[in-house]
């Protein structure tokens, strides 16, 4: 089984001020961990993967995720927020023998970001 | 690349009636994904296709609701008859089951109101 915990049900952190959203998760083997974001009315747009190598993962709009292995994590940041990055924002895990191809997601963090 | 197009964006129906809602996945994707997604419950997958098949359908909430890929570039889900618990944004997303993570790609949604 796999899963995902997003503790944080919002966010909020001062524009230019780094930000961190944070992702934990669950799988039997090996994850591939993923994270999308959605803006008011859209569909989610996919930001970044992890798929294997360096921890550090560089995604769109500025956005870096770091892959922990021992502590199961996979937090998204942004040295300096902007207040157009204010959305909902899904972390999503697949172990890499779901054959299925399933993707399982948290239950979205809300990052408010402030003038 | 046009992306995942989906049908209408928005409607609003009687309770009783049917509901179709459509979706054309990426070109050359072979994985098709129907999610729902609701203040209350967030974003939950209702079922999945992968080559046309459908694979997973546990999360159907009821008999109401019905999905079919009649071919590899579209996709229906029906609800029939409506209630206002259906009320929700409905997603659809599509992958490549054997190409990279299998990131989804998802759709703007179509927002369904049932009075």
């Amino acid at each position: 089984a796999q899963s995902v915990a997003q503790p944080e049900d919002q966010v909020n952190v001062a524009e230019g001020n780094p930000l961190t959203v944070k992702c934990t998760y669950s799988v039997s083997g090996n994850p591939y961990l993923f994270w999308y974001v959605q803006y008011p009315n859209r569909g989610l747009q996919f930001l970044l993967k992890y798929i294997t190598g360096d921890n550090l993962v560089k995604g769109s709009y500025g956005f870096e995720a770091e892959f922990n292995k021992s502590q199961t994590s996979f937090h998204l940041k942004k040295p300096s927020a902007l207040v157009s990055d204010s959305a909902l924002y899904f972390c999503a895990v697949r172990d890499r023998g779901n054959a299925g191809n399933m993707l399982t997601f948290g239950g979205g963090t809300r990052l408010m970001v402030k003038p | 690349d046009a992306g995942v197009i989906q049908s209408p964006r928005h409607e609003v129906t009687e309770m009783g009636q049917e509901v179709t809602l459509r979706c054309k996945p990426i070109s050359g994707h072979n994985s098709l994904f129907w999610y729902r997604q609701t203040m209350m419950r967030g974003l939950e997958l209702l079922i999945y296709f992968n080559n046309n098949v459908p694979i997973d359908d546990s999360g159907m909430p009821e008999d109401r609701f019905s999905a079919k890929m009649p071919n590899a570039s579209f996709s229906t889900l029906k609800i029939q008859p409506s209630e206002p618990r259906d009320s929700a944004v409905y997603f659809c997303a599509s992958s490549h089951r054997s190409f990279g993570a299998g990131e989804l790609f998802f759709g703007e949604g179509s927002r369904l109101t049932v009075l």
